[in-house]
């Protein structure tokens, strides 16, 4: 059972303006959330986490906010840019003692210029 | 530090056949996993290491599939037989196993089973 979801497979947005990618989980023992970006044929690569006792953390063009008792977390990207494209994974840890991340199917951002 | 390296970078094999990946991580992590990304579940924990030994591999789909870690920098995944459904690309991450800390993942192994 996918235990974090990414609700939509690809997001098309114009240069420039706000790119909002969306991610929900079920597990409430999670406690830290990541997102990374992938380019093809390239492995994944750690972009911004977040820690459950923050709401939101803020890197530059990239801000994560966290929806505890949503179980929600969201990517805003502003301002897109087309070196943006990419797939995008939420992935989420489950306290200590437990280093694994569980990930979602991810999400196709396209950037158009 | 050249990262988590992967090899082959690509792998075409008969259905039937034995196929061996590699990785070796980043020198000083002490957690390695084994990822397989498909589209219809996105990246998926087949099994991960701590300090060398198998701390769960509760993913690894059937017996065609194991792991070893025979020292901290180096681990292989292994299937035998190999079937085309088992075509994917497989990712070896490794992390420092800290608290709040992101795993560093190679490039990849595009499989292919024909």
């Amino acid at each position: 059972d996918q235990q974090v979801k990414q609700n939509s497979p690809s997001l098309s947005v114009q240069e420039g303006r706000i790119s909002i990618l969306n991610c929900d989980y079920t597990n409430s023992m999670f406690d830290y959330f990541l997102w990374y970006k992938k380019y093809p044929a390239e492995g994944p690569t750690f972009l911004i986490s977040i820690s459950s006792i923050k709401d939101k953390n803020e890197d530059g063009r990239f801000t994560v906010f966290l929806n505890k008792s949503a179980k929600h977390l969201s990517l805003h990207i502003v301002p897109s840019q087309p070196g943006d494209s990419a797939v995008y994974f939420c992935a989420a840890r489950k306290g200590t003692g437990a280093n694994n991340l569980f990930f979602g199917t991810g999400t196709r951002l396209t950037v158009i210029p | 530090d050249a990262g988590v390296i992967q090899s082959p970078r690509h792998e075409v094999t008969e259905m039937g056949q034995e196929v061996t990946l590699r990785c070796k991580p980043i020198s000083g992590h002490n957690s390695l996993f084994w990822y397989r990304q498909t589209m219809m579940r996105g990246l998926e924990l087949l099994i991960y290491f701590n300090n060398n030994v198998p701390i769960d591999d509760s993913g690894m789909p059937e017996d065609r599939f194991s792991a070893k870690m025979p020292n901290a920098s180096f681990s292989t995944l292994k299937i035998q037989p190999s079937e085309p459904r088992d075509s994917a690309v497989y990712f070896c991450a490794s992390s420092n196993g800290g608290l709040n800390t992101e795993a560093f993942f190679g490039q990849g192994t595009r499989l292919t089973v024909v």
